[in-house]
């Protein structure tokens, strides 16, 4: 079981939109509507931006939103501040024999 | 206020044993699952390990499968990880994490665990 796909790098100017995708397969992303995201800044415990694809939990800020098509499941954030850079990874429920939950490789956004 | 706190990392050779813990306050330890999740020195999340909120289901990754054993203790609100036969690619930040569902909710601020002769 590999990691789910992210791209290692995503940047944006303050204000602009930036979308983040993670590609996985029919046995995690694209089989159930368990896919999360996380956001962890340098030093830092990792926290929960949005869960069940599309869901945030309470204080995220609405400027972070999720959605899923297949395989590929997207983070977006819109309204770009200083402070959403940080890496930030994808993870899935996995119906493989192997593991629980599946991670992204991680993407790290930069906001120039 | 929900803390999860770590301990129990630190310096151990190869072949050598730990046992990390992490206190859990500020919610309902019980009705959580409890999950470990690593992070290698400049690399990403790797899931370790899962036990329900009773201690009837318990996961883990191949990578440690026969050598780390997860563990909980509903009445001390602690969850524990044994591990044992360690090797260098275990050397990682360790978290503590709750789900209620599937998905990682709550974070501790992790320990870090070296493995090296």
């Amino acid at each position: 079981q590999s990691a789910l796909t992210q791209p290692a790098s995503v940047s944006g100017s303050p204000g602009q939109s930036i979308t983040i995708s993670c590609t996985g397969t029919s046995s995690d992303v694209g089989g159930y509507n368990y896919v999360s995201w996380y956001q962890q800044h340098p030093g830092k415990a990792p926290k929960l931006m949005i869960y069940d694809v599309s869901n945030r939990p309470s204080g995220v800020s609405n400027r972070f939103s999720g959605s899923k098509s297949g395989n590929t499941a997207s983070l977006t954030i819109s309204g770009l501040q200083a402070e959403d850079e940080a890496d930030y990874y994808c993870s899935s429920y996995t119906s493989s024999s192997t593991l629980l939950y599946v991670f992204g490789t991680g993407t790290k956004v930069t906001v120039l | 206020e929900v803390q999860l706190v770590e301990s129990g990392g630190g310096l151990v050779k190869p072949g050598g044993s730990l046992r990390l813990s992490c206190a859990a306050s500020g919610f309902t330890f019980s009705s959580y699952s409890m999950n470990w999740v690593r992070q290698a020195p400049g690399k990403g999340l790797e899931w370790v390990s899962s036990i329900s909120s009773s201690s009837s289901y318990i996961y883990y990754a191949d990578s440690v499968k026969g050598r780390f054993t997860i563990s909980r203790d509903n009445a001390k609100n602690s969850l524990y990880l044994q591990m044992n036969s360690l090797r260098a690619e275990d050397t990682a930040v360790y978290y503590c994490a709750s789900s209620l569902e599937l998905w990682l909710n709550y974070w501790g601020q992790g320990t870090l665990v070296t493995v090296s002769s």
